[in-house]
């Protein structure tokens, strides 16, 4: 298994702002995902965090909305930039140790809230 | 496209009595197959997974998923329900080819009643 933490737990944030959203993991890891859960939804995946290179995004998100760096591999962070009350959702970081063909860990989860 | 159903929005069981939420599932190729649980205001933990081999999957807290390939199914169950089972299940396929990435079903609420 893996140990995933993520900072800031929660927050609420002004329309127009920016938040940054921190994934720390235990132990190296060979992928790291961003996912958006909207209230009452499923989870949609963002972008696929790369090491040493561009995120690899999902349709309809983009990097200037949501740029994301991961330096090594066990960091990784996600900004939401320009923020509305849209923007609200549960941001979840998760790892894999394989290209997901064993099971993904999760962390704790972002709750944002833009007013 | 790879995608995965779950379509019942709910299910409500009694306490000790037997428990399925139902998933199915398109994708090309072999499937691996998950399931997860999202209890309030936390992450999602990992219950069990299909990868290859028996078709009676067992998984955490006594749960267990049958993976019929006919039907293209996985669907979860547990022999005796608890109320703290209450919780958010989701499915989830591994998108096919060398993203790792998972697809999620809508999820089911599972209410468990005393």
């Amino acid at each position: 298994s893996a140990v995933i933490s993520q900072k800031p737990s929660r927050d609420i944030c002004q329309r127009g702002t920016s938040l940054t959203i921190q994934c720390q993991v235990d132990s190296q890891v060979t992928m790291m995902f961003w996912y958006r859960q909207q209230p009452g939804q499923s989870l949609t995946l963002i972008a696929t965090a790369n090491q040493g290179s561009e995120a690899t995004y999902e349709s309809g998100f983009v990097i200037d909305k949501f740029p994301i760096s991961r330096p090594n591999l066990t960091f990784s962070t996600l900004t939401v930039s320009n923020m509305s009350p849209e923007d609200s959702s549960i941001y979840l970081c998760s790892v894999t140790r394989d290209r997901g063909y064993n099971e993904q860990f999760f962390g704790p989860g972002t709750r944002l809230t833009v007013l | 496209a790879q995608s995965v159903a779950q379509p019942e929005d709910q299910v409500n069981v009694a306490e000790g009595n037997p428990l399925t939420v139902k998933c199915t599932y398109s994708v090309s190729g072999n499937p691996y197959l998950f399931w997860y649980v999202q209890y309030p205001n936390r992450g999602l933990q990992f219950l069990l997974k299909y990868i290859t081999g028996d078709n009676l999957v067992k998984g955490s807290y006594g749960f267990e998923a049958e993976f019929n390939k006919s039907q293209t199914s996985f669907h979860l169950k547990k022999p005796s329900a608890l109320v703290s089972d209450s919780a958010l299940y989701f499915c989830a396929v591994r998108d096919p080819g060398n993203t790792g990435k998972l697809i999620f079903g809508q999820g089911t609420t599972l209410q468990v009643k005393p």
